[in-house]
């Protein structure tokens, strides 16, 4: 069984729109993020989520937003794409606090912005 | 601020050989926690290896190490007898510990490629 799942794992649509990522993860952790990696390769946080308190990276656009309907799902949805949206974005979940702090990732998303 | 510096963005090694990937760090937390993930080409990412900051001995896991200097602030990875698969993107990566993954920071990657 996967342990942080993603789907879709391509997405391709067109500025303007609006789409949502989901991922789930049966590990039983209590906290999810979301990370975008650029074409460059960089990573960065954009959000986490533990239980029912939201940390939000400021530098993120607030046409993004996270949505946990349970500690085991946390989706993304973004509105009105930009071309500079596309990117690979990954869900990822970890232990709780003070075990290393370890994160296992999803398979990543490959959202392209046409 | 936390900082990552992976100064390599690219390595070569033979297959069968030694290659150490270079990582060093600043931080002005006292305890933290030290990290490697690999990124294959199929584009997941892979959590290799775990160093605590007050962990006396550096970390093994098979053929990872992490060559841990703490005086130095570096935290280089060394994968022995590479093979073809090993061939990847490799991200060191930073976290505070007891502040949850929020505060997690990542290198800009070093990219190794195996010869055979």
């Amino acid at each position: 069984d996967t342990a942080v799942s993603q789907t879709p794992k391509y997405l391709v649509t067109q500025m303007g729109n609006d789409k949502s990522i989901k991922c789930e993860q049966n590990l039983g952790h209590d906290t999810m993020y979301w990370y975008k990696q650029d074409s460059k390769k960089f990573l960065k946080i954009m959000f986490s989520y533990n239980n029912k308190e939201l940390i939000i990276n400021e530098t993120v656009p607030n046409r993004f937003s996270p949505k946990s309907p349970d500690k085991a799902h946390l989706n993304l949805h973004i509105n009105s794409l930009e071309l500079g949206d596309s990117a690979v974005y990954f869900c990822a979940s970890s232990p709780p606090s003070g075990v290393g702090e370890k994160l296992f990732f999803g398979s990543g998303t490959q959202l392209s912005v046409l | 601020a936390q900082k990552i510096t992976q100064t390599q963005p690219g390595m070569f090694v033979q297959e069968k050989e030694a290659v150490t990937l270079d990582c060093t760090y600043d931080t002005s937390d006292p305890s933290y926690g030290l990290f490697w993930y690999k990124q294959p080409s199929s584009g997941e990412m892979i959590f290799l290896i775990y160093q605590g900051s007050y962990d006396q001995q550096n970390a093994t896991e098979g053929r990872y190490s992490l060559n841990f200097q703490k005086a130095r602030k570096s935290a280089n990875l060394v994968i022995s007898a590479s093979q073809l698969g090993d061939s990847a993107m490799y991200f060191c990566a930073m976290s505070p510990q007891n502040t949850g993954g929020f505060k997690t920071i990542f290198g800009a990657g070093t990219r190794l490629f195996v010869k055979a």
